[in-house]
């Protein structure tokens, strides 16, 4: 089977750097994504990285490890608009989510 | 360009009945995944279907059915419903051969209460 483990909760300051982590376990590997989610609203996509690595996408960044079924959301110059739920997710058509991560922005 | 649509937004039933939810995946799209999702928690993969079938499946009991359209919209069926069954519904959609699998489009759900 597939599953996937995060952080339920990371606080950080507005402005700082936060990385929220995910590990999984899946026995076909199609790639990890990223969406964030806002109280109320549907899930966005972020990003996705099929090979190992680091993927930049404006203050937003995600790495993954193959070898260590590791991978983490990189998020710069944090603003009060990114307090929201994170979800890291594995699959080929199939997708899996993880739980989630709620971040909570402190001004 | 419309994203996901999806309806009814909100919806209140009883234990026991039956409810219909629908979905019109984004332009371009031909796949429709449903996802369940309880308060605090991630979504959880109901089905998905592609060309008028169920391709995968989840771990959720015969009482959740589905079907697609020939243009690509989705509908999703829950009988006998019970009190866990409250939750987000959401509907999300991709392109074969586009974006792939992994950059699912999202529509806003469908929110049930059971009582």
């Amino acid at each position: 089977g597939q599953s996937l483990e995060q952080p339920s909760e990371v606080t950080a300051v507005e402005g700082a750097i936060v990385q929220i982590n995910c590990t999984y376990q899946t026995s076909g590997f199609y790639g990890l994504s990223w969406y964030q989610q806002h109280d109320g609203g549907a899930p966005t996509f972020l990003s996705y990285n099929a090979l190992d690595g680091l993927e930049e996408t404006g203050r937003f960044s995600s790495f993954l490890s193959r070898s260590d079924s590791y991978g983490y959301l990189l998020l710069q110059e944090l603003q009060m608009k990114d307090s929201a739920s994170y979800f890291c997710a594995i699959g080929d058509d199939k997708i899996i989510f993880g739980k989630g991560t709620r971040l909570h922005i402190l001004p | 360009d419309a994203g996901v649509t999806q309806s009814p937004t909100h919806l209140i039933k009883t234990r026991g009945q039956q409810v219909t939810l629908r979905c019109s995946p984004k332009s371009g799209h031909d796949t429709v995944s449903w996802y369940q999702q309880a308060l605090g928690q991630g979504p959880q993969f109901i089905f998905q279907y592609y060309e008028e079938e169920e391709r995968q499946r989840g771990n959720f009991p015969d009482r959740f059915s589905g079907h697609q359209f020939p243009n690509y919209s989705s509908e999703l069926n829950v009988n006998a419903l019970l009190l866990g069954d409250s939750a987000l519904y959401l509907c999300a959609s991709f392109g074969t051969g586009l974006t792939g699998a992994n950059v699912l489009t999202f529509g806003a759900g469908s929110r049930l209460t059971v009582l």
